[in-house]
């Protein structure tokens, strides 16, 4: 029982462009929907979150909109940089994490 | 650097073994959690320790333990290893650990093999 899905494995854009990254999730329960990072060799990092009760939140470059109704979640990287290739995981909270598999980002220069 | 240390970085072992991670939190982090990525899996929640007891338990199986010591460092212990245990394990660390999202910091991860 997947709760959250990620359904794009990949995605590559050229640097400069919009990045958008999305998520599914099936519980309409979750607190707290999260992005994270992840370079090869390296643990998740922290990128951005948003609370059940929002429907965006920007943080520089990145801007994470929340659609609640349709139980949607996405990441807007903008503009996108090579140094942005990476696996962006999002996740959704409910007393613990839930990750989707994934998406690997590659910016091209 | 997240702050977080995992121990070893790989290990290569054989089907039917037992083996030990090891994790050591952010200094001043109070909960530990586990999680294993699996080849085209996300990261599966295994199990978070708060404290010195455990909290919460996600898809742990029975041949997988975990505790946390007085120092707050935590081991995972993996026993009849079969292959699809062959994984990345990551262990997180939060400040505190309750119900309400805390910020989880994750070490480089372990690299398991079963060969």
């Amino acid at each position: 029982d997947q709760q959250v899905k990620q359904n794009s494995p990949s995605l590559s854009v050229q640097e400069g462009r919009i990045s958008i990254l999305n998520c599914d999730y099936t519980n309409s329960m979750f607190d707290y929907f999260l992005w994270y990072k992840k370079y090869p060799a390296e643990g998740p990092t922290f990128l951005i979150s948003i609370s059940s009760i929002k429907d965006k939140n920007e943080d520089g470059r990145f801007t994470v909109f929340l659609n609640k109704s349709a139980k949607h979640l996405s990441l807007h990287i903008v503009p996108s940089q090579p140094g942005d290739s990476a696996v962006y995981f999002c996740a959704a909270w409910k007393g613990k994490l839930i990750f989707g598999q994934g998406t690997t980002l590659q910016v091209k220069p | 650097d997240s702050g977080v240390t995992q121990t070893p970085k790989h290990l290569i072992t054989a089907t039917g073994q037992r083996v030990t991670l090891r994790c050591s939190p952010r200094s001043g982090d109070l909960s530990v959690y586990w999680y294993q990525q699996s080849l085209d899996q996300g990261l599966q929640f295994l199990i978070q320790y708060y404290n010195g007891e455990e909290r919460a338990k996600g898809n742990i199986l029975e041949r997988f333990s975990a505790q946390q010591f007085p120092d707050l460092h935590s081991e995972l212990n993996l026993s009849s290893l079969e292959l699809g245990d062959s994984a990345l394990y990551f262990c997180a660390s939060s400040a505190e650990g309750g119900l309400s999202y805390n910020e989880q910091f994750f070490g480089p991860g372990t690299r398991l093999t079963v060969l």
